[in-house]
């Protein structure tokens, strides 16, 4: 229930599997990340942020990989649970675009019992 | 209180109709945005309020009109629109508009828009 390195726009995981959730990045210029979790009827839900002079952040249960060289972000879920099922969309934001964050491309995870 | 509320939750409109959706927010923030989001693709900035003033536009039609009462209102008034304009509006604040540090947005529910 894997992938790394590749953006899908669906990933399929059992429960009780971790998942791993990829987006890239285009602006070098970005210093500050964002994943979102967007569930059926509802706004955006912040989940964990990473500043750029970091490479690795964690939560409960997530983690959040930066990799600069590459502008590449991926969102790590531990034990995933059917509640985890929703879209998960990355933001970028830079230092001189105050208040503008750009989001990627949502990937709709799903979580089969 | 960290709630974004907006109303109405859905909103039917023909091409010559005046209406407006409206967001409301009591955590003391000071940056407010809307967004549009088209089904199954992310959402995209239209306008970004700090202290009460627009600071970004993100050129947004003129049928789109932003008005920010006070530091707890945010309204999007809309006239004229077309049919591709159906989205879902997203209202979203934060403590500030700065970016380079941590200021996570919070997000209303949405209204629902259909242009007919």
């Amino acid at each position: 229930g894997e992938s790394v390195g590749l953006h899908l726009p669906t990933l399929s995981v059992q429960e009780g599997d971790n998942s791993i959730i990829n987006c890239a990045y285009s602006n070098s210029a970005s210093d500050y990340f964002i994943w979102y979790k967007q569930e059926s009827g509802k706004g955006p839900q912040f989940i964990i942020d990473i500043r750029s002079n970091m490479d690795k952040r964690q939560g409960q249960r997530v983690t959040v990989l930066l990799n600069k060289t590459v502008k590449h972000l991926s969102l790590q879920i531990a034990a995933t649970q059917p509640g985890d099922s929703a879209v998960y969309f990355c933001a970028e934001t830079t230092n001189t675009n105050a208040g503008k964050s750009t989001f990627g491309d949502g990937t709709t995870l799903t979580v089969k019992p | 209180d960290t709630e974004v509320t907006q109303t109405p939750k859905h909103l039917v409109m023909g091409m010559t109709n005046k209406k407006s959706l409206k967001c409301e927010q009591h955590m003391g923030h000071r940056a407010m945005y809307w967004y549009k989001q088209k089904a199954k693709k992310p959402p995209e900035l239209m306008f970004v309020y700090s202290y009460e003033k627009l600071s970004i536009n993100e050129s947004v039609p003129s049928r789109f009109s932003p008005e920010c009462p006070n530091s707890s209102l945010l309204n999007l008034h809309l006239h004229a629109l077309q049919p591709e304009d159906s989205a879902l509006y997203l209202c979203a604040s934060s403590q500030e508009s700065f970016s380079g540090r941590d200021n996570e947005q919070f997000f209303g529910p949405g209204t629902r828009l259909t242009v007919l």
